[in-house]
C-alpha cells in the first residue's frame, strides 16, 4: 500500500528565509509521481510541484524546489525567500502507477507552515 | 481558461438527508476526482470518474455515490447524511488523470 508521510506538523520561518518542509513516502510501484500543494485558509489546493520517479533532476518551479532522494524515498519542498503569502497548509501526495491507478492521489497529513514579519 | 469551479460553495444539512455536489473541470479536462477532507482523517480520496465511467473508488460505503456527464461535468451524492460527513469536498481534474490535478475550492458541508 502507498503512504505519506509528513513528520512536521508546525513550522515557523522567518521573512525571507528559507524552510524545508518534510516528506518520506512508501510504494511498491516502480513508477510513480509526487506532488505538492498548498491549502490557504480559504481550502482550495494549489499545485506547486511535481517530481516523476524516473526524472533525474529536481523539479523547480519558482521559489519551490523539490529535493528528491529516490533511495532514501523522501520529497522534501523547498521555499526560497518565504514571503507572509507563504503561510498555509503544504501536502505532499502520491500517486501511483500504472495508468490503472487514474486520478488517485494519496496525501500526507499536511504541515502548517506560518511565516513571521 | 478557468480553472475548476465547485458548487454549492456552502451547504448545511440535517441528518437523513441527501446531498448532491457539483464539479466543472477546466476545459478539455476528461478525468475528475472527488476527495473528502476532514479534520480527523485528512484527505481522503472518494472515486473518480472518466469519460463517464467510474475507474476508481476510495473505501467510502454505498452512501456517496458519483456520475459524470457527457461534458465532463461531474456530481457526487451523498444519501442518509452522518453527521460525519460533515467535511470539505475537494473535485479535482486533469485531462487523462494521470498527470497533475488541479482543483476546485470546494463545498463544505455541514450536517447538522
Amino acid at each position: 500500500a502507498q503512504k505519506i508521510t509528513q513528520t512536521q506538523p508546525g513550522m515557523f520561518v522567518q521573512e525571507k528565509e528559507a524552510v524545508t518542509l518534510d516528506c518520506t513516502y512508501d510504494t511498491s510501484d516502480q513508477s510513480y509521481g509526487l506532488f505538492w500543494y498548498k491549502q490557504p485558509s480559504s481550502g482550495e489546493m494549489i499545485f506547486l510541484i511535481y517530481q516523476g520517479s524516473y526524472d533525474e533532476q529536481n523539479a523547480t518551479e519558482g521559489r519551490y524546489s523539490l529535493n528528491f532522494q529516490k533511495a532514501r524515498k523522501s520529497a522534501n519542498l523547498v521555499i526560497s525567500a518565504s514571503q507572509l503569502g507563504d503561510s498555509a497548509m503544504y501536502f505532499c501526495a502520491m500517486r501511483g502507477r500504472p495508468y490503472n491507478q487514474g486520478g488517485k492521489l494519496i496525501f500526507g497529513q499536511g504541515t502548517e507552515l506560518s511565516v513571521k514579519p | 481558461k478557468a480553472g475548476v469551479t465547485q458548487t454549492p460553495r456552502y451547504l448545511i444539512k440535517t441528518r437523513g438527508q441527501q446531498v448532491t455536489l457539483s464539479c466543472s473541470p477546466i476545459s478539455g479536462h476528461r478525468s475528475v476526482s472527488w476527495y473528502q477532507q476532514t479534520p480527523g482523517q485528512g484527505l481522503q480520496f472518494l472515486f473518480e470518474y472518466f469519460s463517464e465511467t467510474q475507474r476508481n473508488k476510495g473505501n467510502f460505503p454505498g452512501r456517496f455515490s458519483g456520475r459524470q456527464f457527457s461534458n465532463s461535468r461531474s456530481e457526487m451524492n451523498v444519501s442518509t447524511l452522518e453527521l460525519g460527513d460533515s467535511a470539505l469536498y475537494l473535485c479535482a481534474s486533469s485531462f487523462w488523470g494521470t498527470e497533475t490535478q488541479y482543483f476546485g475550492p470546494g463545498t463544505r458541508l455541514l450536517v447538522l
